[in-house]
């Protein structure tokens, strides 16, 4: 059974940075691309970026870049997201999500989320 | 990047009616579209693939159609498991972008 298990929720204050994990299982972690999806209030997607974890190349939302960095540990089947120099924007859910590495980039499989609130 | 645009932004129906949410592309996407439920407090699920391409374990009242810029998801018969938000997402072009989001809630 496939599943991507993440860290727990966070508490920041501004200016920090916060390190969020995914591990997966139940399949071959190196043969999909993992995505990173933000939800603000409950409210609609954004896509954030993904990585290839097989080479380690990744792709960013234009809006995310110097924000986020995806990384993964392929000994632990576990990927990465660091969030840097946070702001109360940045108070979302954050979720993992597989896609196909080439021709299928549907998320077919998606964690729990990790809610992170940046408070003072 | 391309701008996703779903409508209504509201659907209030009653079990047993089938009901068509929409979902328009600011640019042709050819059939890069993908389909995606999520109910309160749990994570979104795919519910179709390349506009039309079902999903294993999704119940076969989910079906979707459209290319191009127009697309189409179809509930046949909403049973009220069905209730929550419902959000498209294209994968034409970086950054892949999602829809605001139809709610389908109860009458």
């Amino acid at each position: 059974e496939v599943q991507l298990q993440q860290s727990g929720p966070e508490l920041e204050k501004p200016g920090a940075s916060v390190k969020i994990s995914c591990k997966a299982s139940g399949y071959s972690f190196t043969g999909y691309n993992m995505n990173w999806v933000k939800q603000s209030n409950g409210k609609s997607l954004e896509w954030i970026g993904n990585i290839d974890p097989y080479y380690g190349g990744t792709s960013y939302n234009q809006k995310f870049k110097g924000k986020a960095t995806l990384t993964v540990d392929k000994s632990s089947s576990t990927a990465y997201m660091q969030l840097k120099s946070l702001t109360s924007e940045d108070s979302a859910v954050y979720y993992c999500a597989r896609s196909g590495r080439y021709d299928d980039y549907a998320m077919d499989y998606w964690g729990q989320g990790t809610s992170v609130t940046v408070s003072s | 990047d391309i701008v996703l645009t779903q409508s209504p932004a509201t659907l209030s129906v009653t079990p047993g009616d089938s009901v068509s949410l929409s979902c328009r592309a600011s640019q042709s996407i050819s059939n890069n579209l993908h389909w995606y439920q999520q109910k309160s407090h749990e994570s979104p699920r795919l519910l179709i693939k390349y506009a039309s391409q079902s999903i294993s374990g999704i119940p076969s009242r989910f079906s979707g159609s459209g290319s191009g810029t127009d697309f189409t998801l179809s509930i046949n018969s909403v049973e009220t498991e069905d209730f929550g938000m419902y959000f498209c997402q294209q994968s034409n072009s970086w950054p892949h972008t999602f829809g605001a989001g139809t709610k389908l809630e109860l009458k």
